[in-house]
């Protein structure tokens, strides 16, 4: 499983856009980079998933390089309730995926 | 409503104790997990079923055994445990199908607490 690395924490205001960038140098050419979060004592809730280039949905977009080493979660906007731990994940989707979730990033959204 | 239900949202229990909790799914996938979360802790994979076969056993202690009698509900049966296993208790699904495994959908959890 390739790991991943992020923040483990950022700061931001209301209105603004957060971006949040995660690391996974040995990622292998059948994973996915998925972003989950997650509300205090609630579990994950699917943000976004993709492969390469850009994904973008009603929620957030999600940017990869080429070299796909790094990606990068831009949550547009953020509000109060966007205040949560996000997760980056990378595995290949098939059927012996195991969701594995590091410490992820806390972001706080400030007034 | 993430149409993965979890009960019950909360439980406290004596170490002698056994005790049983619920997840059920509705979104007709046929893959669920138990995952542990710990105060400060990312979560911890703990049980894979595919198919109604348990797939993955993450080296957990025999206190936890758990139970998928059909593709919509997985039990985790609890006992003798320590206090070392409060903690939030999650519950989540995904469908395998055609090589690919879909993104997970989790429950609300069961917040354990072992005194």
């Amino acid at each position: 499983l390739a790991k991943t690395t992020q923040p483990i924490s950022m700061d931001s205001y209301e209105g603004q856009e957060v971006n949040i960038t995660c690391s996974h140098n040995n990622i292998a050419t059948n994973d996915y980079i998925t972003w989950y979060q997650q509300f205090p004592s609630q579990g994950p809730r699917f943000i976004i998933q993709g492969y390469k280039t850009k994904v973008t949905n009603e929620v957030a977009s999600l940017f990869i390089p080429a070299d796909r080493k790094s990606s990068t979660l831009s949550l547009p906007r953020v509000s109060l309730s966007d205040t949560a731990v996000y997760y980056c994940l990378v595995a290949r989707m098939d059927s012996s995926y195991k969701l594995i979730f590091g410490s992820g990033t806390r972001l706080l959204v400030r007034p | 409503e993430t149409g993965v239900t979890q009960t019950p949202r909360h439980l406290v229990m004596g170490m002698t104790n056994k005790k049983s909790l619920k997840c059920e799914q509705h979104l007709g996938h046929n893959a669920m997990y138990w995952y542990k979360q710990s105060a400060k802790k990312p979560l911890e994979l703990m049980f894979v079923y595919s198919l109604e076969e348990r797939v993955e056993n993450n080296s957990v202690p025999s206190r936890f055994s758990p139970e998928c009698p059909n593709s919509s509900h997985l039990f985790l049966h609890l006992h003798t445990l320590q206090p070392e296993d409060s903690a939030l208790y999650l519950c989540a699904s995904s469908q395998d199908g055609g090589g690919r495994r879909t993104e997970a959908f989790f429950g609300q959890g069961t917040r354990l607490t072992v005194v």
